[in-house]
């Protein structure tokens, strides 16, 4: 299974750009890489998901390299609401895979 | 967008009661779900693995007898915690996917159970 490895906290201000890098020196090439963000007392909540390049939804943007082994979750713009832990998962369930959750980065939006 | 229910969403009761957990997919069909188990500022710990009508799949550590599995239609999987005590005090949240697709499909995860036992 592949391990992941975050900051694990990063504080930023309203209106700023959060970019937070996700390691997995040890993707294999089914896997995919997804980014869930979790407020507490919640289930995770699903943001955006990739296999290579760039993808972009209407809430975030994920960069991933040529080689896959980091990814990095782009939200733009941030406000107090995103204030919440963000934990990005390697696997692929298709595959009769399973996803294992790293420690996570826990964001702090202030104003 | 893809809705997994999950109910109760809080348990208060006496150690050596046993308690069940839905977990439901609202609107696709859930080949596989799984159980988390999640103890305050930590991360979520896969409990276990259940495929429909199969005998779930359990994590290194976690007791099968405790933590009863059962996965009997596309749409529900249920967790019972047997005779709980409270160091089975957890916040437990499920997750489905659709999986055995061609692209892979995301989990989407319940809204958790907040058990305590006293």
């Amino acid at each position: 299974l592949a391990k992941t490895t975050q900051p694990i906290s990063m504080d930023s201000y309203e209106g700023q750009e959060v970019n937070i890098t996700c390691s997995h020196n040890n993707i294999a090439t089914n896997d995919y890489i997804t980014w869930y963000q979790q407020f507490p007392s919640q289930g995770p909540r699903f943001i955006i998901q990739g296999y290579k390049t760039k993808v972009t939804n209407e809430v975030a943007s994920l960069f991933i390299p040529a080689d896959r082994k980091s990814s990095t979750l782009s939200l733009p713009r941030v406000s107090l609401s995103d204030t919440a832990v963000y934990y990005c998962l390697v696997g692929a369930i298709n595959q009769g895979g399973k996803l294992i959750f790293g420690q996570g980065t826990e964001l702090s939006v202030k104003p | 967008g893809a809705v997994v229910s999950q109910h109760p969403s809080r348990v208060i009761c006496k150690s050596g009661t046993s308690v069940k957990i839905e977990c439901r997919s609202l609107d696709f069909q859930a080949t596989t779900m799984f159980w988390y188990r999640q103890f305050p500022k930590k991360s979520l710990m896969l409990m276990a693995t259940s495929n429909e009508g199969s005998k779930a799949t359990y994590e290194q550590g976690v007791e099968k007898d405790k933590f009863l599995i059962n996965h009997a239609s596309l749409t529900l999987s249920t967790l019972t915690v047997t005779s709980a005590h409270p160091e089975d005090s957890s916040f437990y949240i499920c997750s489905a996917a659709q999986g055995l697709a061609i692209s892979n499909q995301p989990q989407h995860f319940g809204d958790g159970t907040r058990l305590s036992i006293l």
